[in-house]
C-alpha cells in the first residue's frame, strides 16, 4: 500500500486543455512536494506546500495542498507540450522520521 | 552553483559482479538521500545521511547494498553480487538541514544487471 495515492497514473491531452492531478493520503503531513521528472533525469522541485488550506501559483501551475494536511492537488492551465513529464508528489510525515516519502506519479503527455 | 552530480550515469554489468556509485551533494548540504526508483514507481528510499552519520537505512535495503559518506560530503553506493532485479535508476539528493522536505536531486545513475 502506497503511503501517497497519486491519480490519475497517467493523463494524454491535447495542448490548451486544463488538468488536475491529486495525491491523497490517510497520514498526516508537516509539509508536502511536487516534482516533475523527465525521461533519464532527476525529479526536478516545483513546490513545497507546509500550510493546510495553502495555494502556491507558479505561471500556469496551481498547487493547493489540504485543509487536514493529507491531500495535495496540482492544477495546469492551458497545457503546453513542454509541460510533458511525470509528475511525484512527495511528502514529510508529521511525528515521522525526516525521510520524504513519494507518491508513483502521474505521467502526463500534451500533444501539440 | 553547481548542483547534485552523480557518476557514472549509465553503468551495465554481468550478474554477480560489485558496482559504486558516487555522488557528489550541493556543497553546503547537510543531508544526502539514495533513492531507487524503477519504471512506472516513485523513488523508493534507500538511506540517509546527516554529515557523515548514516541515520536511518530502509529495512527492505539488502545486506548486499551499503552506503558511506565518510567526510560529510560525497557518498558512496555499493552493491555486491549483483542481481537482475537490482536493475534500476539510483538516485541521490540532498538537502539543508532547515528543509521542510525538499530535495535537491542528480541525475541519477541507471544499472542494467545482463
Amino acid at each position: 500500500t502506497q503511503l501517497l495515492e497519486q491519480s490519475p497514473q497517467f493523463l494524454s491531452i491535447q495542448e490548451g486543455e486544463n488538468l488536475t492531478v491529486y495525491c491523497n493520503s490517510s497520514s498526516v503531513f508537516s509539509s508536502l512536494q511536487w516534482y516533475r521528472q523527465e525521461p533519464g533525469e532527476g525529479p526536478v522541485l516545483l513546490v513545497t506546500v507546509v500550510t493546510g488550506g495553502e495555494v502556491k501559483k507558479l505561471k500556469r501551475l496551481t498547487f493547493q495542498f489540504g485543509d487536514a494536511r493529507k491531500d495535495s492537488s496540482l492544477h495546469i492551465t492551458a497545457a503546453q507540450p513542454g509541460d510533458t513529464g511525470l509528475y511525484l508528489c512527495a511528502g514529510v510525515r508529521t511525528g515521522g522520521s525526516y525521510i520524504p516519502t513519494f507518491g508513483r506519479g502521474t505521467s502526463l503527455i500534451v500533444h501539440p | 552553483d553547481t548542483g547534485v552530480s552523480q557518476d557514472p550515469r549509465h553503468k551495465i554489468t554481468k550478474r554477480g559482479q560489485n558496482v559504486t556509485f558516487r555522488c557528489d551533494p550541493i556543497s553546503e548540504h547537510n543531508r544526502l538521500y539514495w533513492y531507487r526508483q524503477t519504471l512506472g514507481q516513485g523513488p523508493e528510499f534507500l538511506t540517509y545521511f546527516q554529515n557523515e552519520a548514516q541515520l536511518e537505512k530502509s529495512r527492505l535495503l539488502s545486506d548486499r547494498f551499503s552506503a558511506e559518506r565518510p567526510k560529510g560530503s560525497f557518498s558512496t553506493l555499493e552493491i555486491q553480487r549483483t542481481e537482475q532485479g537490482d536493475s534500476a535508476m539510483y538516485l541521490c539528493a540532498s538537502s539543508l538541514l532547515s528543509s521542510t522536505g525538499e530535495l535537491f536531486f542528480g541525475e541519477g545513475s541507471r544499472l542494467t544487471v545482463l
